[in-house]
């Protein structure tokens, strides 16, 4: 059965820490792996990352995905208090067959 | 450019009333969704489908029906609306380019 685990499921820290979300994959078919923020409403997207490897950037976040060790992770560096939120990991595969979420790492920063 | 429309916002029922959660997409895409959220929690998948005219079972797909008679709308009808109903639900469609997402129906059942 395919599957997305996502760790951990929640998370505390202070603002200025630097936090590591992971995501891990057993699927058949892969073919990518999107990262999304949610707060209050729909979810947000934030990377899409593919086989090649490379790292993708965006401000104080940035993402990378490990084929060998069917996995990726999420930082976020300098955390704020606006990202405090929700993050799915979600894999697409090929054929017809639906995305498959993870159930999310809930992320709480503090001041 | 709409995107993905859901409607409505906000829906309360009674227990054993029924209602038709509206989505529609104006991108073409083939692949459409229905997932519910429950509070704190992560997306659960309730139905999906591939096409117009073809659907399938999600992980939770008990309590529900959908159809897709058309490639743009894809409506979920709750038969015998039930308080384990009452939830977050979020339609949305695909392609490889990504996925989009509805806004949400909150959804209370008392």
């Amino acid at each position: 059965e395919d599957k997305v685990v996502q760790s951990p499921l929640s998370l505390v820290v202070h603002e200025g820490d630097t936090v590591t979300l992971n995501c891990s994959y057993e699927v058949t078919n892969f073919r990518s792996l999107l990262w999304y923020k949610q707060e209050k409403k729909a979810p947000t997207f934030l990377f899409m990352l593919t086989s090649s490897g490379i790292e993708k950037k965006s401000g104080r976040l940035s993402s990378i995905l490990d084929k060998k060790e069917l996995s990726s992770i999420l930082n976020i560096t300098a955390t704020q208090t606006g990202d405090s939120a929700i993050y799915l990991c979600a894999v697409y595969r090929s054929g017809n067959t639906p995305l498959v979420f993870g159930k999310g790492t809930r992320l709480s920063v503090i001041a | 450019n709409a995107g993905v429309t859901q409607t409505p916002k906000f829906r309360i029922l009674k227990i054993g009333q029924s209602m038709t959660l509206q989505c529609t997409q104006d991108m073409n895409h083939n692949y459409m969704y229905w997932y519910r959220q429950d509070p704190g929690m992560g997306l659960k998948l309730i139905y999906y489908s591939v096409g117009a005219g073809i659907t399938d079972k999600g992980e939770v797909p008990n309590g529900y029906n959908v159809s897709r008679s058309t490639t743009e709308d894809f409506p979920l009808r709750l038969e015998l609306a039930a308080p384990s109903q009452t939830s977050v639900y979020f339609c949305a469609s695909s392609t490889e380019g990504g996925v989009f997402f509805g806004q949400g129906t909150r959804l209370t059942v008392v």
